[in-house]
């Protein structure tokens, strides 16, 4: 089993949609999460870190689950321009980051 | 320009041959993570180092890769013998120490071996 899953995707959504990526880990002492996104042969880019209480930063939303070991993203009215890929990121031993394959968005006219 | 820089950007290089990346993380970092990454795939943990000190390789890791960071700054890898399933970006990230640091990646190395 891999220590970060997400579903790859690809999701193909409208401009102004809704969208919802889900991740799960399986080191239950991981301490941070992340959510990170690349565009087509670039490097990744931090997007948000992920606390337990929930965060919102403009459309995009990050919940922590720990006790189901789970991370979501929310993207809300989607635009054109977040077409990338979402890496899923959890902290192992030493604060290792652990990546996901990642979730490929597709946003469409 | 005070980000992570790696060079070369490109490296293409024939089966057998020995091939060495440099990443420079940002000045401030202490720590500095080596990942590997193919088409479709996430970044995939290499090693990483705190300092000078190499913390944890990947079991994944062949022999054939090696790392250092000798003076807590920059750090390079080497791979020997070069197969063509090692084409894929290298990235380098570095943090600070602590939890929740977030990492900044340079723009990667990708390798091409024909």
């Amino acid at each position: 089993r891999k220590e970060v899953e997400q579903d790859p995707g690809p999701f193909n959504v409208p401009e102004g949609a809704t969208v919802a990526f889900n991740c799960t880990y399986s080191n239950s002492a991981s301490q941070s999460f992340f959510w990170y996104r690349q565009d087509c042969r670039k490097e990744p880019k931090l997007l948000m870190s992920v606390y337990s209480s929930g965060n919102e930063d403009g459309r995009f939303t990050a919940q922590l689950n720990r006790a189901s070991q789970y991370i979501s993203l929310l993207i809300r009215d989607s635009k054109l321009s977040d077409s990338a890929t979402y890496l899923c990121v959890a902290t192992g031993g030493g604060n290792k980051l652990t990546f996901g394959t990642g979730t490929q968005l597709k946003v469409e006219l | 320009d005070t980000g992570v820089s790696q060079n070369p950007r490109h490296k293409i290089t024939k089966r057998g041959q020995n091939v060495t990346f440099r990443c420079d993380p940002i000045s401030e970092h202490n720590r500095l993570y080596w990942y590997r990454q193919t088409l479709g795939q996430g970044p995939e943990f290499l090693t990483y180092f705190q300092n000078e000190a190499q913390l944890e390789k990947s079991r994944l890791l062949s022999d054939r890769f090696s790392a250092e960071r000798p003076k807590g700054s920059f750090s390079t890898l080497e791979i020997q013998r070069t197969e063509q399933g090692d084409s894929a970006m290298y990235l380098c990230a570095s943090s600070l120490e602590g939890v929740g640091t977030e990492a900044f990646f340079g723009q990667g190395t990708r390798l091409t071996v024909v």
